[in-house]
């Protein structure tokens, strides 16, 4: 089975920073999708960033940006310029399907606090 | 669209009671799921399914039951409530993935507690 590892239960970043949150899987598949989801204090979960395995590069939203490496199965989240909106959890998330057709295996998820 | 919607919000029980957690979305998906959030243990899937009539078991389908009658609707029934069950449980709806990957929809929440 498919595991996902954020090793960082809290990070701390000052405003307009960079700050960058760690996240590991593990899997047999060599095609599958990752995620970050962003849920702040609503508890609403809003997907961040997605990356499917296949494509080799990073993909990037605006001030959010991934770096994938297939071969260490490591999916890091770097967010530039933090601002204070940007407060929240994180949670890196695994799908085989990525049509949602075998749901999402989640990390425990990286409370991102923004010092003003 | 109203997008994915939880009925209630928040719901307290005692041991042993039984109740219905309802999900709807009105985005004609075909793929529904539904995940309980507890502290320190992120999101873990509960059961999904992959349209009417289709239901599997996730990682932690013990204690729920699902079915899906209609494309919209996607209830999540506690037979028997216990104290293990205090969480906050999420329903998510997305398309088929066609060439793409296609995203996930989650729904508010559900906040239960079970005394």
């Amino acid at each position: 089975a498919q595991t996902v590892t954020q090793s960082q239960p809290e990070m701390s970043v000052q405003e307009a920073e960079t700050v960058t949150l760690s996240c590991t899987y593990d899997t047999s598949e060599s095609d599958y999708y990752l995620f970050w989801y962003k849920q702040p204090p609503s508890r609403q979960m809003i997907l961040v960033i997605r990356q499917e395995a296949y494509k080799q590069q990073n993909a990037t939203e605006n001030r959010f940006s991934v770096n994938f490496q297939k071969a260490a199965k490591s999916f890091s989240l770097k967010i530039s310029d933090s601002q204070l909106g940007d407060a929240a959890m994180y949670f890196c998330a695994y799908s085989y399907s990525g049509g949602g057709a075998d749901g999402l295996t989640f990390g425990k998820g990286t409370h991102l606090i923004i010092q003003p | 669209n109203a997008g994915v919607t939880q009925t209630p919000k928040f719901q307290v029980l005692k041991t042993g009671q039984s109740m219905t957690l309802q999900c709807a979305q009105d985005m004609n998906h075909e793929y529904m799921s539904w995940y309980r959030q507890d502290p320190g243990m992120g999101l873990r899937l509960i059961h999904y399914s992959v349209g009417a009539g289709i239901t599997d078991q996730g990682e932690v389908p013990n204690g729920y039951n699902v079915s899906r009658s209609t494309t919209e609707d996607f209830p999540l029934r506690l037979l028997s409530a216990a104290p293990s069950q205090t969480s906050v449980y999420f329903c998510a709806s997305s398309p088929p993935g066609l060439v793409g990957v296609s995203e996930q929809f989650f729904g508010p929440g559900t906040r239960l507690t079970v005394l």
